[in-house]
């Protein structure tokens, strides 16, 4: 049973670029969930996604965007990047937004040059 | 709106001898409390949950932990490490509603284990 996958695993890119980032759920999940971890910090949550639509938004710019497919899985967008926004993004899946398990990816890892 | 603190970045503990990670949150109803672990460059493993009932919770990896209503507390133990419990474990607590849910995350406390 495939847990959560994300892709690429690292990516290095230029301040100002923009960055797509990808997660298939768990099989049998329906809700993908995003968040941010910078060096030495928890996760910090970014938004998550349920029936294609985003149900919920943590503290984080318009710069940031999402999407959800039929199939379930999902993007995460960050448009004019930022050397702040050098991070671990993890990508964590779960059934119905009330749901109460999460399996998390192993997350992508961004550098910003 | 919540938070959750993790008073020790990092603690340094003997294999074999006990190990108590500290979790503290503030939550205004009902909280669902979870304690995860990181291994370096990897994702996070749930280790346990709790949402309600017995306030001791027993998990993965011969973890467990127990919730302390009046203390807002949700501390980690497992009574003999090993040298593969070396990782970062994060206490989350969860906000669970009908429009979405999410977790919000402790800072994080970085275990040493040395021989």
């Amino acid at each position: 049973d495939a847990g959560v996958t994300q892709s690429p695993t690292h990516l290095i890119k230029t301040r100002g670029q923009q960055v797509t980032l990808r997660c298939s759920p768990k099989s049998g999940h329906d809700t993908v969930s995003w968040y941010q971890q910078a060096l030495g910090q928890g996760p910090q949550f970014i938004f998550q996604y349920y029936e294609e639509e985003e149900r919920q938004r943590g503290n984080f710019p318009d710069r940031f965007s999402g999407h959800q497919f039929p199939n379930y899985s999902s993007e995460l967008n960050v448009n004019a990047l930022l050397l702040g926004d050098s991070a671990l993004y993890l990508c964590a899946s779960s059934l119905a937004p009330g749901g109460n398990g999460y399996t998390f990816g192993s997350g992508t890892r961004l550098t910003v040059v | 709106a919540q938070s959750v603190t993790q008073p020790d970045i990092h603690i340094t503990v003997s294999e074999g001898a006990s190990l108590e990670l500290r979790c503290n949150y503030s939550y205004g109803a009902t909280p669902y409390l979870f304690w995860y672990v990181q291994s370096p460059g990897q994702g996070l493993q749930l280790l346990l949950k709790y949402f309600s009932g017995d306030t001791l919770v027993q998990g993965i990896k011969g973890f467990e932990a127990e919730f302390k209503r009046s203390q807002s507390s949700f501390n980690l133990r497992k009574p003999s490490v090993h040298w593969s419990d070396a990782a970062e474990y994060f206490c989350a607590v969860g906000v669970f509603k009908a429009a979405g849910n999410k977790l919000t995350f402790g800072g994080g406390t970085r275990v040493l284990v040395k021989p």
